[in-house]
Order: C-alpha cells, then structure tokens, then sequence
C-alpha cells in the first residue's frame, strides 16, 4: 500500500449502537498514525497519535488499535451519539517525515 | 488558551492572480504546517517550517511557497492561480517538529480560496 485508505468511506450508524472503521497505511518505514475527527464547519481535532505495534488508546467512547506489521489501524466507537456525526481521519508518518492522509470516514448518526 | 488563527478565512480571486494566506499557531509552537484540502483528493501536505526554516515539502508545484516569521506566524502564497487552486487551505501548529510523534498538531479552522 503506497496511501492512506479508509473504509468505509460514509457510514450511517443508529444512535446507541458501536461502531468500527479501518484506516490501512504503509507499514514499510512507518513512524507514527494520527486520528483525527472533523465536524463540518470546525477545524480537525487531534484524537489519538500512535506509534507501537499493539498500541491501544482510547478516549471516552471512542478507541483506537494499531498493527504496524500488517499496516493497519482501528477506530472504534462505543455507543454512538449524536455528537459523534463527523468525518474521522487517520494520517500516516513515515521516517522521512511524509505525512499522507486518508480520505477520511464520514459517520452520521441516525437518531 | 487562542489556537490556531487563519486569515482570510473566505476570498475569491482571478485565474493568474496571487494569493498570500496567513497563520498564526499557539502560543509557544514553534512549527507551522500547511495542508490543502480538495474533495477529490482530500488533505494534502504542502509543506512544514520549524523555527523559520522549511523543513519538509509536499509535492506541489512551485507556484506554492512559504515562509514562516521569528514570531513563528507563517504566510503561505500561490503564484498564476488556477481554477484547480480551489480549494480549503488548513494551517496546523504543534510545539515541536511533526516529529516526534509526541506532538499533537492542532488545526486551524482554514481558509477557503474560490479561484474563478
């Protein structure tokens, strides 16, 4: 994989129920992954940055694993609410310091 | 504590024309990012500066440059505009370098040029 991609690429969810999306990047000369959540209107807002293979983060409802060998990553979110509708971006950083981003997951939560 | 401060945030400008947009980070980052953001292509890194020096570049033309100040505000510029140009221009600051990975890079809410 020489991008970033992101799948789904719009995700319609009822509220209350999980969910789950997969960002997959290069795993030759990886650095670090960025998760990013975007609401229209509203600048991108950082929500976790990994880098260890196995790594697991998370943040209120929402949490974040990475495989590094495999060259890949998982956003999840617990309970889905309202708030939670945005576009979710994942950004890969590699040791040269390119950055590339995915084109993000667009979830919308159905009340 | 402010965050990151575009401007302008909306212009419209002529095919050839140039444009300079301006980015003042956090208070105390020192590293300044800029990306572009087309729905075809999504964000795209145009380039980084850390204490006034360009430290990485994207892939874009010439026509794109920047330069960042010792109070570490950057403006960027596009040269012969074209219609492609369209497009959100998101600045981002972080305390240091993208590298380590320790630091957060937070955005700016952008600035929407309409090339016509």
């Amino acid at each position: 994989i020489l991008n970033v991609e992101q799948s789904p690429q719009s995700l319609h969810v009822q509220e209350g129920d999980s969910t789950n999306f997969t960002c997959s990047f290069p795993s030759s000369n990886f650095y670090a992954l960025h998760w990013y959540r975007w609401e229209t209107a509203k600048s991108p807002e950082a929500l976790f940055v990994m880098t260890l293979n196995g790594d697991e983060k998370k943040k209120g409802r929402i949490s974040a694993t990475l495989n590094t060998k495999e060259g890949y990553s998982y956003l999840y979110i617990k309970g889905s609410q309202p708030e939670d509708s945005a576009t979710y971006l994942c950004a890969s950083l590699d040791r040269d310091d390119k950055i590339i981003f995915g084109k993000g997951t667009r979830l919308h939560i159905l009340p | 504590k402010a965050g990151v401060t575009q401007t302008p945030r909306y212009l419209i400008k002529t095919r050839g024309q140039q444009v300079t947009l301006s980015c003042s980070p956090i208070s105390g980052h020192r590293s300044v990012s800029w990306y572009q953001q087309t729905p075809g292509q999504g964000l795209q890194f145009l380039f980084e500066y850390f204490s006034e020096t360009q430290r990485n570049k994207g892939n874009f033309p010439g026509r794109f440059s920047g330069r960042q100040f010792s109070n570490s505000r950057s403006e960027m510029n596009v040269s012969t505009l074209e219609l492609g140009d369209s497009a959100l221009y998101l600045c981002a600051s972080s305390f240091g370098t993208v590298r380590p990975s320790g630091n957060t890079i937070y955005f700016g809410e952008g600035s929407w040029l309409t090339v016509v």
